[in-house]
């Protein structure tokens, strides 16, 4: 079973600030990785797919990247309602969710 | 518009059984897989069991597998999750999510906004 870790747990930044999510896989899942955002009371929303493509309408400011084990989620400049849990996915021969990153206001 | 609402949560007591629906519209259903997901209160996203288009797959993680069911009325674009012997773990939102293709492991493109299911006594 491939175990998907992200990191770290929270993440505390300022609006305008760059953040950086950090998401590790036990084995490799090639570029089938997922990112998704997830507000308060709401359904995660997808972001990211084959690592590094941004879904439709997705702001420029969101970027993945890496392949294999290891990934990345960068907002460029955070802005106020970039503030949510993110979750990185596995996906093509399973499904595996990460524990989730909490990006909150510094 | 795609559309996905689910339905059929609520209290039960430990030991019982439910059975969620999720109504899909602005998509012809029999061309993409359908997955439910849970979430436990303050916890993080939880697969939980997959159908392909036609309902002729079907795929369960440990979690529930031999005491839940998922299976798709594509002529009523319904997909639906039977859950038995429910135990207090099992209290989460379940959501269901339509995977980006006909392939039954794709990305969840769309997600319903959930519907909650509490077990307790």
């Amino acid at each position: 079973e491939i175990v998907m870790t992200q990191s770290p747990a929270t993440l505390s930044m300022s609006p305008g600030e760059r953040a950086t999510l950090s998401c590790r896989a036990s084995q490799s899942v090639g570029s089938n990785l997922a990112w998704y955002q997830q507000k308060p009371g709401q359904a995660p929303r997808l972001l990211i797919h084959g690592a590094s493509t941004r879904a439709t309408g997705i702001p420029a400011r969101f970027s993945g990247s890496g392949s294999g084990t290891e990934f990345t989620l960068i907002i460029s400049s955070l802005q106020s309602e970039d503030f949510a849990v993110y979750y990185c996915q596995r996906y093509h021969n399973w499904y595996t969710f990460g524990q989730g990153t909490k990006l909150e206001i510094k | 518009e795609v559309y996905l609402l689910e339905s059929g949560g609520g209290l039960v007591q430990p030991g019982g059984s439910l059975r969620l629906s999720c109504a899909a519209s602005g998509f012809t259903s029999s061309n993409y897989a359908m997955s439910w997901v849970r979430q436990a209160p303050g916890k993080g996203l939880e697969w939980l069991s997959t159908i392909s288009g036609t309902g002729g797959s079907t795929y369960y993680a440990d979690s529930v597998r031999g005491r839940s069911t998922i299976s798709r009325d594509n002529s009523k674009n319904t997909l639906y999750l039977q859950i038995n012997s429910l135990r207090a773990g099992d209290t989460a939102v379940y959501f269901c999510a339509r995977a980006s293709s006909t392939y039954w492991f794709d990305l969840f493109d769309y997600w319903g906004q959930g519907t909650l299911v509490t077990v307790s006594s």
